[in-house]
């Protein structure tokens, strides 16, 4: 079965660094997200993107962050400069069309911002 | 804005007992609803989902129906596993652009032999 995958799936760094994350959507897939769980916690929504560009993204997707689909298949996150509540499992998810299609998961990513 | 709200745990159970975990949702017009399920050290599996009122999502046993005069979406499993350990996750997806899951707190699922 097709499936989601990330990299790292453990990262730790020192707090001001930048990191990327990144994600293998499912191949005919056209809308990628990123979620966050921080320890312990609800399963946040980031970003959403479609046709190369963020179509929604939420009050936690600050400046600080960045995403971008490079290439045909891979998808990131970028964290400009971290921050220790930027510790967290990250999650990139896709779907194959808008309505009705289930999101797909990756395994995540933890990050640990020392 | 829409909202997903489950009873909080840890729930406890002996193996072979009949599992409840409630949710209900707050969303404008008709979201489809989602039960994903986290075992330990791993990511987010869809358990089950249902996309409108009155449907029954089911998979591995667990069984979930869309009911929309109670805007509840109650997972539930006849006679649980200790296997079945697991934070499960209810979650939403409206009709707005982008349509993300919007998830409700998790509840700890904890099956003892």
């Amino acid at each position: 079965e097709p499936e989601v995958t990330q990299t790292p799936s453990h990262q730790v760094t020192q707090m001001g660094q930048e990191v990327i994350l990144r994600c293998v959507p499912i191949s005919n897939h056209l809308y990628f997200y990123w979620y966050r769980q921080i320890l312990g916690q609800k399963v946040e929504f980031l970003v959403s993107f479609y046709n190369n560009e963020i179509s929604e993204k939420s009050e936690i997707f600050d400046d600080q962050f960045s995403v971008e689909r490079p290439d045909g298949s891979n998808f990131t996150l970028k964290i400009r400069s971290t921050k220790l509540e930027d510790s967290a499992m990250y999650f990139c998810a896709s779907r194959l069309t808008v309505s009705g299609n289930t999101i797909y998961f990756g395994e995540g990513s933890w990050l640990t911002v020392v | 804005g829409n909202s997903v709200t489950q009873m909080e745990g840890p729930v406890t159970l002996s193996e072979e007992a009949f599992l409840t975990i409630n949710c209900t949702y707050t969303a404008t017009g008709y979201p489809s609803l989602f039960w994903y399920v986290q075992y330990p050290g791993e990511g987010l599996q869809l358990l089950l989902k249902a996309t409108k009122a009155d449907d029954k999502g089911s998979n591995k046993g667990f069984e979930a129906t869309y009911r929309k005069e109670t805007t509840s979406f109650h997972l539930e499993k006849g006679s649980v596993q200790v296997s079945d350990s697991a934070v499960y996750f209810c979650a939403l997806s409206g009709a707005n652009a982008g349509n993300m899951l919007t998830f409700g707190g998790g509840t700890r699922l904890m099956v003892k032999p």
